[in-house]
């Protein structure tokens, strides 16, 4: 599975925008980019997920740079319930139909009033 | 919420214990993996059921073992416990198979402090 870096922390402002990047350089052709976020002591939750195009859902919105190397998840107006840790994970199926999530350490967003 | 119920939420062994923690998959899902969350640290991929067989496991040893039954639920026993076995345990489901979109549902954990 290909590595993800992604900034340990950052902070943003209640109602705006929220940019979280993520670094995946040694993605192969095949690899999707995922988000989850984790609020504290709760499950990992889905966010959007893409393989070249741009993405948007009701949740985020999702770049993906032309070359696949890094991504970006945007939380268009950040509020204080999107305070949570952030991973970016580049996800492989195997044969089977299963897939495994490897994930990094995320980001800690905090969004402040 | 998503559908995937978890029990205990929390309990405590001490070393050389055996535990069994417990996960039901949403409906409609027909795979079950595990994953182990230390303080601060990412999950990290434990095993997958499918089918009531393990079809993928992560780099853990053998006494971490586990079941699916034909309702797809699932159990994740450890034996022989030891202390860096503290953790969150999450089980999450999903539907293998062409419909499978990579995305996981969760449920809330297992909290397992060893003592």
């Amino acid at each position: 599975d290909a590595k993800t870096t992604q900034p340990t922390s950052m902070d943003c402002a209640e109602g705006r925008a929220a940019n979280l990047p993520c670094n995946h350089s040694t993605i192969s052709g095949n690899e999707y980019v995922y988000w989850y976020r984790q609020i504290h002591s709760q499950g990992p939750q889905y966010i959007i997920h893409g393989l070249k195009n741009n993405e948007t859902n009701e949740m985020a919105s999702l770049i993906i740079t032309e070359d696949r190397k890094s991504s970006t998840l945007i939380l268009p107006h950040a509020t204080l319930r999107d305070t949570a840790v952030y991973y970016c994970i580049v996800i492989s199926f195997w044969a089977g139909g299963g897939n495994k999530l490897t994930f990094g350490t995320g980001t800690q967003l905090k969004v402040e009033l | 919420e998503t559908g995937v119920t978890q029990s205990p939420t929390h309990l405590i062994k001490t070393r050389g214990q055996q535990v069994t923690l417990r996960c039901s998959s949403q409906s409609g899902h027909n795979t079950v993996s595990w994953y182990q969350q230390a303080l601060g640290q990412g999950p990290q991929f434990i095993f997958q059921y499918y089918r009531e067989e393990e079809n993928g496991r992560g780099n853990f040893p053998p006494r971490f073992s586990g079941l699916q039954f034909p309702n797809y639920s699932s159990e994740l026993n450890v034996n022989a416990l030891e202390l860096d076995d503290s953790a969150l345990y999450l089980c999450a489901s999903f539907k293998a198979g062409r419909a499978n979109t990579g995305e996981l549902f969760f449920g809330e954990g297992s909290r397992l402090t060893v003592l």
